[in-house]
């Protein structure tokens, strides 16, 4: 079935250096795309969005960017920080034909972690 | 505004047991989804609620079940427990909107021994 994959499988920095976080994706319906941050006992937290008519989108400290010719989105982290430790997940959703999104698909999971 | 409300936050269960878990969304959030989140499966869609219908489900027995309440609160169950249902139960909400970030909540860690 359609999936949503990532490359590493844990990432290892500096604090202060830039992490990139990297997630392909199989469908190539999906046209909305998010990435969760996920800290021990919590649920995942929502960081950042882009939609398929765009390619970059930027936040606090995070871009994302999309590239859809090889179906491939990424998570730049700046200035990396020991609280930014964590699990990061991308998601992928569809749009239905009749209108709405389908179910919010998962990729595995890439743990970041920060050292001094 | 409170978030996502899950509860219980742990429980332990035998097989064969059954097991409800209950979720309260963000107010005026209407839609609710279910996920089972397990180390070597991650992130597994259940199903999603909206206006207490049933609107998507994924691939889970008949065994996972769920409802939606008029104001919104969603429950699941687990009937029959196994013990490869032991995981972490997360509810998230959303509005219904073409931007549907979902919201989660911690989590329900059921372990069935």
């Amino acid at each position: 079935g359609e999936s949503v994959g990532l490359h590493l499988p844990t990432l290892s920095v500096q604090e202060g250096d830039n992490s990139i976080i990297n997630c392909a994706y199989s469908n190539s319906a999906s046209d909305y795309f998010i990435w969760y941050k996920q800290e021990s006992g919590k649920g995942p937290q929502f960081i950042i969005d882009i939609r398929s008519n765009m390619d970059k989108r930027q936040g606090q400290r995070v871009t994302v960017l999309l590239n859809k010719t090889v179906k491939h989105l990424s998570l730049q982290i700046a200035a990396t920080q020991p609280g930014d430790s964590a699990v990061y997940f991308c998601a992928e959703k569809t749009k239905r034909r009749s209108g709405g999104y389908n179910k919010l698909i998962f990729g595995a999971g890439t743990r970041l972690a920060v050292h001094p | 505004k409170a978030g996502v409300t899950q509860t219980p936050r742990y429980l332990i269960k035998t097989r064969g047991q059954q097991v409800t878990l209950s979720c309260s969304p963000i107010s005026g959030h209407r839609s609710v989804s279910w996920y089972q989140q397990t180390p070597g499966q991650g992130l597994q869609f259940l199903f999603e609620y909206f206006s207490e219908t049933q609107r998507n489900k994924g691939n889970f027995p008949g065994r996972f079940s769920g409802r939606q309440f008029s104001n919104s609160r969603s429950e699941m169950n687990v009937s029959t427990l196994e013990l490869g249902d032991s995981a972490l139960y997360l509810c998230a909400s959303s509005l219904d909107s073409p931007n549907e970030k979902l919201f989660f909540g911690s989590g329900t860690q059921l372990s069935v021994l």
